[in-house]
């Protein structure tokens, strides 16, 4: 079956400017992840939901970042005005419930 | 907070040499233990996983035991192929608690 995808792949974001990043999930998946992975590094938790539930939002680096899922499927993280160390690679997971966390292909954002 | 860690370095190696890359870890609970398996061009995919103390996971020929004596959950293979040349990371989720915390990673470079 098709696993998780997200989109843009890639995106080049002048400093300063808003960027939203989608995630579809595997269709079912109860629980949605985002990760930051930063260059050379391991990922890092950045938020997560429970159906429509935001339950966990401590990951979040700053009140530039805000992510969202209305309708218990597909999510969008949203980076306000950004800024350069925003660069890395974000990694959507979903799961059913608790159980194993199935990644997507991450959307490489570059800000210049 | 819970942490992983993983030897520093990336691991070249010849093919059908025997692997090891090294993890510890940090909890305050009795977390779930994982390792993901990044191959080039693709997503993080669960390599294996080991819920409990003792317990051993295994998969493509890998193997890893949790020790909860030494807090840790070394990566083995017998014998690699040119085809492991990948980036694995080392992870853990605490009991109650849904997001994954990731070492940095090692590069796996298999020679032919």
């Amino acid at each position: 079956g098709a696993g998780v995808s997200q989109s843009p792949r890639y995106k080049v974001a002048k400093r300063g400017q808003d960027v939203a990043l989608r995630c579809d999930p595997i269709s079912g998946h109860v629980s949605l992840f985002w990760y930051q992975q930063a260059l050379g590094q391991g990922p890092e938790f950045l938020t997560y939901f429970q159906n429509e539930a935001q339950l966990d939002k401590s990951g979040l680096p700053s009140d530039r970042f805000f992510a969202e899922r209305p309708e218990g499927s597909v999510s969008t993280l949203k980076i306000q005005r950004t800024q350069q160390e925003d660069s890395a690679v974000y990694l959507c997971a979903s799961s059913w419930g608790k159980e194993t966390q199935y990644f997507g292909p991450g959307t490489r954002l570059l800000v210049l | 907070g819970d942490s992983v860690t993983q030897m520093e370095g990336p691991v070249t190696l010849s093919e059908e040499a025997f692997l090891t890359i090294n993890c510890t870890y940090t909890a305050t609970g009795y977390p779930s233990l994982f390792w993901y398996v990044q191959y080039p061009g693709e997503g993080l995919q669960l390599l294996l996983k080991a819920t409990k103390a003792d317990d051993k996971g295994s998969n493509k020929g890998f193997e890893a035991t949790y020790r909860k004596e030494t807090t840790s959950f070394h990566l083995e293979k017998g014998s690699v192929q040119v085809s492991d040349s990948a980036v694995y990371f080392c992870a853990l989720s605490e009991s109650g608690n849904n997001r994954l915390a990731f070492g940095k990673g090692n590069q796996v470079v298999v020679i032919p």
